[in-house]
């Protein structure tokens, strides 16, 4: 059974880059039956998906963060990160990392991380 | 940029049925979309519901059912209980290998 572990720091500075670590046991990020993704939820708000990687490193973001959005892997450690930049207050969520089927029945998240709290505040 | 429509909020009574959708802003849902549901409570991750428009998450109780009805995917659950009270959130798979989620339904059954 896979695990998904968010980490990271709670609080961050505005206009300052959000970074946050994903690490999976259980199951290894370069297998390549998997997207691994980064989605968030503000407070009292839906889910929003904002990026994932693949085994190849390539990567894909939501436009609508421009770009602010960096995604990277560390597969020797089954990490993968998600660093945001120039952050304000309406990137304060709860941020979830989950991991996505390319084959078979793909393009949904199956696993998903419990969640981290991050807010955006001086 | 593509918006994915949900009803806000409904209502089902205890043992009723009910169906939430999940429409695109322009166009239709079709299979290709890969519709996918998830359950949510209060401080918890989702739970996956459904996945490929009607495939069943492991776990999930046959009162769950995924489908394209006209335009929309669509999630219905017959034999509403009191833990079906959730937030209720589909994700389609856009053709620019991009997410985007609907803005979610506040189920009450009541």
């Amino acid at each position: 059974q896979v695990q998904l572990q968010e980490s990271g720091p709670g609080l961050v500075k505005p206009s300052q880059t959000l970074s946050l670590t994903c690490t999976v046991s259980g199951g290894s990020i370069s297998s390549g039956s998997y997207y691994w993704s980064w989605i968030r939820q503000p407070a009292g708000k839906g889910l929003e998906w904002v990026g994932r990687i693949y085994t190849s490193g390539r990567t894909n973001n939501n436009p609508s963060l421009k770009n602010r959005v960096t995604i990277s892997a560390d597969t020797s450690k089954n990490q993968f990160f998600l660093k945001l930049s120039s952050v304000t207050g309406a990137d304060t969520a709860v941020y979830y990392c989950a991991r996505a089927p390319v084959i078979g029945a793909p393009y949904y998240f199956d696993d998903w991380g419990q969640g981290t709290l991050v807010t955006v505040s001086s | 940029q593509t918006v994915v429509t949900q009803e806000p909020s409904l209502s089902v009574s205890p043992g009723g049925t009910v169906t939430l959708t999940c429409g695109l802003s322009s166009g239709s849902v079709s299979i290709g979309y890969y519709p996918s549901w998830y359950q949510q409570t209060p401080g918890q991750a989702p739970r996956t519901l459904i996945y490929s428009t009607n495939v069943r998450s492991s776990g999930v109780p046959d009162r769950f059912s995924g489908s394209i009805l006209g335009n929309k995917a669509a999630l219905t659950i017959t034999g509403a209980q009191a833990g079906d009270e959730s937030d209720y959130y589909c994700v389609l798979y856009m053709d620019n290998a991009i997410w985007v989620f609907g803005g979610g339904t506040k189920l009450t059954v009541l």
